[in-house]
């Protein structure tokens, strides 16, 4: 069974622009979320998303925002991007929302 | 809300020696609790979970954990390390579906570095 599929791997940005990430859940996996990793924060909680409706947000403006498609593909969108958005953007995904999770390899964002 | 602190942010071992990093949880539901490692430029890899059940798990590459409630931890062990051992450790907290489905909380981590 092929992986959690992230794309692309690598984005380099200027600040004012959005971005758009993409996230090919496991095959069969209902459950997206997706987190944020810095050097600074850790890794810290964005949304999830199941059955194409967001289940739960972490603490983040609303310049971050995301969906979920009928075949459980997820993306997430950054508008309005600052130097302090760059950072590893990790995708997860699970077969139910009791369940646990499987990651992808991330998207490392640069914001010059 | 669930919380995890992860003593220790660098923890270096011998080569064969026993490894052992610590976590404990706050959780107000009953916890799911995860062990993930991280290499240098690679995603997330699950070493090991806690649902319900045998409070003593068992995970991939020789590691495992035991779930005490009254101490509130979910240490990490091995009994011999490895050099392909050394990466970051993230212990994770989750609700479930009474606490807020699939949202992992983690700790800072640790970093592991196997010495000769």
């Amino acid at each position: 069974k092929a992986g959690v599929t992230q794309t692309p791997r690598y984005l380099i940005k200027t600040r004012g622009q959005q971005v758009t990430l993409s996230c090919s859940p496991i095959s069969g996996h209902r459950s997206v979320s997706w987190y944020q990793q810095t050097p600074g924060q850790g890794l810290q909680f964005l949304f999830e998303y199941f059955s194409e409706t967001q289940r739960n947000k972490g603490n983040f403006p609303g310049r971050f925002s995301g969906r979920q498609f009928s075949n459980s593909r997820s993306e997430m969108n950054v508008s309005t991007l600052e130097l302090g958005d760059s950072a590893l953007y990790l995708c997860a995904s699970s077969p139910a929302r009791d369940s646990w999770e499987f990651f992808g390899p991330g998207t490392r964002l640069t914001v010059l | 809300a669930q919380s995890v602190t992860q003593l220790g942010s660098h923890v270096s071992v011998s080569e064969g020696a026993l490894v052992l990093l610590r976590c404990n949880y706050s959780s107000s539901v009953p916890p799911y609790l995860f062990w993930y490692v991280q290499y240098p430029n690679q995603g997330l890899q699950l070493l090991l979970k806690y649902t319900t059940g045998a409070t003593l798990v068992k995970g991939i590459n020789g590691f495992e954990a035991e779930f005490k409630k009254s101490e509130t931890s979910f240490h990490l062990t091995k009994p011999s390390a490895h050099m392909s051992d050394a990466a970051e450790y993230f212990c994770a907290v989750s609700g479930g579906l009474t606490g807020g489905g699939n949202k992992l909380t983690f700790g800072t981590g640790t970093q592991l570095k196997v010495e000769l």
